[in-house]
This record gives structure tokens, C-alpha cells and sequence, in this order.
């Protein structure tokens, strides 16, 4: 499998703070990056997604991409409770672009 | 609303005895992916069909079998369930292609007892 890593953690950010959560990743021919939120028990939910070098922002959420460090950022700005959880970073593979590879993941814990 | 199904959401067998888990979709997506997650651990591609194209991953044990019967349905059979093999599965689809992102279903926590 590819490799996708990510600081494991865990994270804790008191409320209202910005939490950032990194990822690198070895296949430099990947395209497609992606940032899920999972609570404990449950599925991954697609947070963000991000194709393109630089930052793309949505709500309280910004995602950074760095292709040529290989790099990928989630920032969580005035983080909530709810937001506690594991934040998983994806992408896809190179050859068929189907295929998509998940880090170990991030735990975030807000504390209110 | 358009989804992921996966059945049953909690599944218990004993050592060696078959099982299989059923997941469905309504968002008409060629592409659906099995994935086992174990705790505290990444999610784990087992294999994904591109329509009827079956893609196994080099690691995924002979034990786990697929199959997708049409557009909407996609089976995962273990064929003898180990202690090990005690995980969340999850069911994703996608469109298909590099800027399409994953769906998931709700995962089925088996138990092998």
C-alpha cells in the first residue's frame, strides 16, 4: 500500500483555538487529497478535498497542499467540541486514480 | 437522499464459518470499495470494482472474496473467519477517476467469536 502519514497524536486544542492537523505522503505522483473526520464507532465523513497546490478554505476548515514537499494540511479554526475526533488524511493512487490510501490518523480532543 | 448501505451493521460468526457482508448504494457510482479497519488502525483497501473490473490489493488474503452482482449491490465473503479478521468493514463508492472523492457506508463491526 502506499504510504500516508500523519501525526498520530493525540492533539488537544482548547475550545476556540486553531487546530492543525499534518500529513505527508510518498507517492509523488498522487493527485487527490482528502481530509475525513471519524467518530469513534463510526464511518469516515468526507470533510474537504483538495486538488491543487495551495489553500482551499470551507467554513471554519482550510486545506493546505504542498506537491512538491508532498505535504498536506488541515487547520480548524475556533474549534468546537464536536470536532473532536480522528481526522484521517487519504489520497489517491497514481495509476488508475481509483484507489485511495488512508494515514493511521489524528486524534483531536477539544477541550471546552 | 442518496447513500451507502451497508448490512447488517453488526455481525457475529464463529471461527471458520462463513460470512457475508451486503453493502448497496444509491448514488449509481461505478466505483465501490471494500476497506477493514481494525482500531486505532487506517482503514485497509482490501479491493474495489470499476464497474465489473475487479481490482485485488497484492496484500488482501485469499480468505476475503468479492463480489458485484450490478451497479447497486457489492458482496464481501470471508470465507473462514479468523480471530484476526475481527474488524469494522466498510463499504465506500466513487464516481471513478483521480478528482472524484469516497463515500462511505456506515461500516459492519463483525465479531468472530
Amino acid at each position: 500500500q502506499k504510504e500516508v502519514e500523519q501525526n498520530s497524536g493525540p492533539l488537544s486544542v482548547p475550545e476556540g483555538a486553531i487546530a492543525s492537523l499534518n500529513c505527508t505522503y510518498s507517492d509523488r505522483g498522487s493527485q487527490s487529497f482528502f481530509w475525513y473526520r471519524q467518530y469513534s464507532g463510526k464511518s469516515p465523513e468526507l470533510i474537504m478535498f483538495i486538488y491543487s497546490n495551495g489553500d482551499k478554505e470551507d467554513g471554519r476548515f482550510t486545506a493546505q497542499l504542498n506537491k512538491a514537499s508532498q505535504y498536506v494540511s488541515l487547520l480548524i479554526r475556533d474549534s468546537q467540541p464536536s470536532d473532536s475526533a480522528t481526522y484521517l488524511c487519504a489520497v489517491n493512487g497514481k495509476d488508475t486514480g481509483n484507489q485511495f490510501y488512508f494515514g493511521t490518523g489524528t486524534s483531536l480532543t477539544v477541550i471546552p | 437522499d442518496a447513500m451507502v448501505i451497508q448490512n447488517p451493521r453488526y455481525q457475529v460468526t464463529q471461527f471458520g464459518k462463513p460470512v457475508t457482508l451486503s453493502c448497496s448504494q444509491t448514488l449509481n457510482h461505478n466505483v465501490m470499495y471494500w476497506y477493514q479497519q481494525k482500531s486505532s488502525q487506517a482503514p485497509k483497501l482490501l479491493f474495489h470494482y470499476y464497474d465489473k473490473d475487479f481490482n485485488n490489493e497484492a496484500d488482501t488474503p485469499d480468505n476475503f472474496q468479492s463480489r458485484r452482482p450490478n451497479t447497486s449491490f457489492c458482496f464481501l465473503d470471508i470465507r473462514s473467519p479468523g480471530l484476526g479478521d475481527a474488524a469494522m468493514y466498510l463499504c465506500a463508492t466513487s464516481r471513478g477517476g483521480i478528482l472524484n472523492e469516497q463515500f462511505f457506508g456506515p461500516g459492519t463491526r463483525l465479531t468472530v467469536l
